[in-house]
């Protein structure tokens, strides 16, 4: 069965410091790769994807994400955080199985920047 | 443009009730797509609809069924409400389905008491 593994619940950074939230999924299938992002009392926003094409992909405001088919990873990076940052990531993976379109979500980190 | 609207905010209902959630979709997009997040199972997905019919679905008991209208407005309801079932309830949009972009609602948060 697909799934989403984000290996870190909780990331704790100071503000400027560069972070990675790691994420590795498990699929047998091609697969698209989404990365979230949630502020408390709200829902999600689409942070990037991966679709197809270059395995580097990058969002407006400062994070990038890269494909690694061979590990099967998709890790958020962001050389220098801020306060505003702060928030609970989520890594999705949408695949095809059992006759349905599936969106898979991680655990979450949650990313706490402090000054 | 206006973003995704669920209703209401806030619900809180008693075991063995029902309850109806509504989502009204981003202009234009066709598939909605409902999601039940909580703080021991994370989000997980419930079922997409595109255009009125149910293309998808996750691994929820027949107590949790939805709809989708003509004009893209979707409702999800549950049955026979278990304490369990307290959650925060998410409706995302997205123009073709879910491997392209999708916007999020707010979501209802319910409470089962």
């Amino acid at each position: 069965a697909q799934s989403v593994t984000q290996l870190d619940s909780q990331v704790p950074v100071f503000e400027e410091a560069p972070v990675e939230l790691r994420c590795n999924y498990s699929s047998s299938v091609s697969v698209y790769l989404f990365w979230y992002v949630q502020y408390p009392n709200q829902g999600l926003q689409l942070l990037l994807k991966y679709l197809s094409g270059s395995t580097l992909v990058e969002s407006i405001n400062g994070f990038e994400a890269e494909f690694n088919k061979s590990q099967t990873s998709f890790h958020l990076r962001k050389p220098s955080v801020h306060i505003s940052d702060t928030a609970e990531y989520f890594c999705a993976v949408s695949t095809f199985s059992g006759g349905y379109n599936k969106l898979i979500f991680g655990a979450g980190t949650r990313l706490a920047v402090h000054p | 443009k206006a973003g995704v609207t669920q209703t209401p905010r806030y619900l809180i209902k008693t075991r063995g009730q029902q309850v109806t959630l509504s989502c009204s979709p981003i202009s234009g997009h066709r598939s909605v797509s409902w999601y039940q997040q909580t703080p021991g199972q994370g989000l997980q997905f419930l079922f997409e609809y595109f255009s009125e019919t149910q293309r998808n679905k996750g691994n929820f008991p027949g107590r949790f069924s939805g709809r989708q209208f003509s004009n893209s407005r979707s409702e999800m309801n549950v049955s026979t409400l278990e304490l369990g079932d307290s959650a925060l309830y998410l409706c995302a949009s997205s123009l073709l389905g879910l491997n392209t972009e999708a916007f999020f609602g707010q979501g209802t948060r319910l409470t089962v008491v």
